[in-house]
């Protein structure tokens, strides 16, 4: 079946360090691909999104390529900052049915 | 766009009430409503999926006569905890997907339940 794997946190960075937190995927049929982060307390907030191979979805500084040779969507930022501290969930969905991956915690420390 | 409110955001009950919890979609229409249970430090378990106007789907596990979903309209689900008990203290979080752009979720902000 359809399932996410994304690399284990915590991730504890230093201000302006380039992050990567790796995501692949196992899917059927074509999914769509999606990062989410969830704030402490709060729900989740759609970050960016890819719909097709080669698709590159941004948002706010961060991207992610959906790489279908290698079935993995590895979110990136090149300069982090203390407010991108939150867990960011890699995410698929494919024919009606949405999977998550267990979230990776993101710690910025100034 | 796509703005989905949760209300309550946070409740606290005694032991063996009922608790309901409602999800809008504030300025879309939905045709698919979701509702997620995540457990501390832990990732979204996916309770069930309700369509406007017909009977929610549960997933396997999900006791459906304990967590009653309705669907009434195109942006308005509920879930209601029944006879409510400490094991059942989580964060529930609701997601809706807009017409013509099934396979995007939108995540309300979270219902923080604590059953005493």
């Amino acid at each position: 079946g359809d399932s996410v794997t994304q690399m284990e946190g915590p991730v504890t960075l230093s201000e302006e360090a380039f992050l990567t937190i790796n995501c692949t995927y196992t899917a059927t049929g074509y999914p769509s691909l999606f990062w989410y982060v969830q704030y402490p307390g709060e729900g989740l907030q759609l970050l960016l999104k890819a719909t097709k191979a080669d698709d590159k979805g941004s948002n706010k500084g961060f991207e992610a390529t959906y790489r279908k040779e290698t079935t993995s969507f590895h979110l990136e930022k090149g300069s982090v900052q203390v407010s991108d501290s939150a867990v960011y969930f890699c995410a698929l969905s494919d024919r009606g049915q949405f999977y998550f991956g267990t979230g990776t915690s993101l710690t910025v420390i100034p | 766009g796509a703005v989905v409110s949760q209300h309550p955001s946070r409740v606290i009950c005694k032991s063996g009430t009922s608790v309901k919890i409602e999800c809008r979609s504030l300025d879309f229409q939905a045709t698919t409503m979701f509702w997620y249970r995540q457990f501390p430090k832990k990732s979204l378990m996916l309770m069930a999926t309700s369509n406007e106007g017909s009977k929610a789907t549960y997933e396997q596990g999900v006791e459906k006569d304990k967590f009653l979903i309705n669907h009434a309209s195109l942006t308005l689900s509920t879930l209601t905890v029944t006879s409510a008990h400490p094991e059942d203290s989580s964060f529930y979080i609701c997601s809706a997907a807009r017409a013509g752009e099934g396979n995007t979720q939108y995540f309300g902000p979270g219902t923080r339940l604590t059953v005493l």
